[in-house]
């Protein structure tokens, strides 16, 4: 079946501009997750989403960074005024509701290259 | 605070080898830990899990050994391949029942060669 899909899957914007990164989890899937990777470093989590429910803000770096998700399914990460630091790999995943220890599922990622 | 850590960051093996990537976490309520490879321009992929009531875990090449006295965590890879390349993380969930989300490990490159 199909997997977790992301897009674009490469992005190059210049600094202070806005971007918008998607992703459609594996259908199905309650919660949606969005990590960020910087350059041969491991994922820092960002936003948690599981259903209806408040979702997990925690790991957002800074109110430029927000994130929705619609009608439970697809999910938009916005940045906004991007700096040079933001410029990484930005992963999602998705996860179906099987516990205890149901996997993430991630997708290719999106490159975003802040110039 | 809770972490993941790796021991070593780089490891590299001759192809046909067994391969042992080592892993270290402080929450020792988590209720199982995970490993995930990556290869190079992908998303990480799961490899296999184990929860914490046990000890090993067999897949198809790949064992999993957790030492909860130590706080200890490992993947073996048998016969390693040069498909095998990749980058490895450990994750866990960073409490108990806490399936929000993983803390995972800086990682560790493995490089196969022939």
């Amino acid at each position: 079946g199909a997997g977790v899909s992301q897009s674009p899957s490469n992005k190059v914007t210049e600094k202070g501009k806005d971007v918008e990164l998607r992703c459609d989890p594996i259908s199905g899937h309650t919660a949606l997750y969005w990590y960020r990777q910087s350059l041969g470093q491991g994922l820092e989590f960002l936003i948690y989403f599981q259903g209806n429910s408040a979702p997990d803000k925690s790991g957002l770096p800074s109110d430029r960074f927000s994130a929705e998700r619609t009608g439970g399914s697809v999910s938009t990460l916005t940045i906004q005024r991007t700096q040079q630091e933001d410029s990484a790999v930005y992963l999602c995943a998705s996860r179906g509701a099987r516990a205890p220890s149901d996997t993430q599922y991630f997708g290719p990622g999106t490159r975003l290259t802040v110039l | 605070g809770e972490s993941v850590g790796l021991h070593l960051p780089t490891l590299s093996v001759q192809e046909g080898d067994n391969s042992i990537i080592n892993c270290a976490y402080s929450n020792s309520a988590s209720d199982y830990f995970i490993w995930y490879k990556q290869e190079s321009g992908k998303g990480p992929q799961f490899i296999i899990d184990i929860r914490s009531n046990m000890d090993k875990r067999q897949g198809q090449r790949v064992t999993v050994l957790l030492n909860k006295t130590v706080k200890h965590l490992s993947l073996q890879i048998a016969a390693t391949q040069p498909g095998d390349s990749a980058v490895y993380f450990c994750a866990e969930p960073p409490r108990a029942g806490g399936y929000n989300k993983l803390i995972f490990g800086a990682g560790t490159r493995l490089a196969v060669h022939p």
